[in-house]
């Protein structure tokens, strides 16, 4: 089983609806969750935090189950820019406090 | 702009070749990354320096070689390397407090490299 796995997609998405996707991880010792983003041929860069309690920034919206051991990104009033690959990524003290990245999931909005 | 930059941003090089990849960090972190991205694949995380020391090296072939010479910049060394080789190298830093586990991490442009 892979360490965290993601549904690749893509996601089509018709501008202004909302998605919605999750991520698994099989270290249930894992204590940091992020998102991060990634435009094509660009370098990743951090969306959001993941925190306990569920967090929303904006149009995001992440959330944690930890005793399934998921989390998930909605995105609400999807935009065009918002067309991209979102990379779920965990980090685990135990494993050596090292960040362990997630193929990702393909987002495409469409007009 | 970004705070992690590499050179070159692109590098097409035969499989004799001796070439060097270059990143430098001008936000003040502490420790250094070197990922592989093939197509379709995750990141692969390749080196770990922390505080100029090596921590991880995840059973890379000795091709790759890196060098942290201080704090701000990190080398990859190529050498002989394969046409499966061939990826996107991505370079991150991060603050790396001691006993915490947030690792939030900051990625420089990358390396679209190409062997022939």
């Amino acid at each position: 089983r892979k360490e965290v796995e993601q549904d690749p997609g893509p996601f089509n998405v018709p501008e202004g609806a909302t998605v919605a996707f999750n991520c698994t991880y099989s270290n249930s010792a894992s204590q940091s969750f992020f998102w991060y983003r990634q435009d094509c041929r660009k370098e990743p860069k951090l969306l959001m935090s993941v925190y306990s309690s569920g967090n929303e920034d904006g149009r995001f919206t992440a959330q944690l189950n930890r005793a399934s051991q998921y989390i998930s990104l909605l995105i609400r009033d999807s935009k065009l820019s918002d067309s991209a690959t979102y990379l779920c990524v965990v980090n685990s003290k135990a494993a050596g406090n090292k960040l362990t990245f997630g193929g990702g999931t393909r987002v495409l909005v469409k007009p | 702009e970004t705070g992690v930059t590499q050179t070159p941003r692109h590098l097409v090089m035969g499989m004799t070749n001796k070439k060097s990849l270059k990143c430098e960090q001008h936000l003040g972190h502490n420790a250094m990354y070197w990922y592989k991205q093939s197509a379709k694949k995750p990141l692969e995380l390749m080196f770990v320096y922390s505080l100029e020391e090596r921590v991880e090296n995840n059973s890379v072939p000795s091709r790759f070689s890196p060098e942290c010479p201080n704090s701000s910049h990190l080398f990859l060394h190529l050498h002989t390397l394969q046409p499966e080789d061939s990826a996107l190298y991505l370079c991150a830093s991060s603050q790396d407090p001691q006993g915490a586990i947030y690792n939030e991490q900051f990625f420089g442009p990358g390396t679209r490299l190409t062997v022939l």
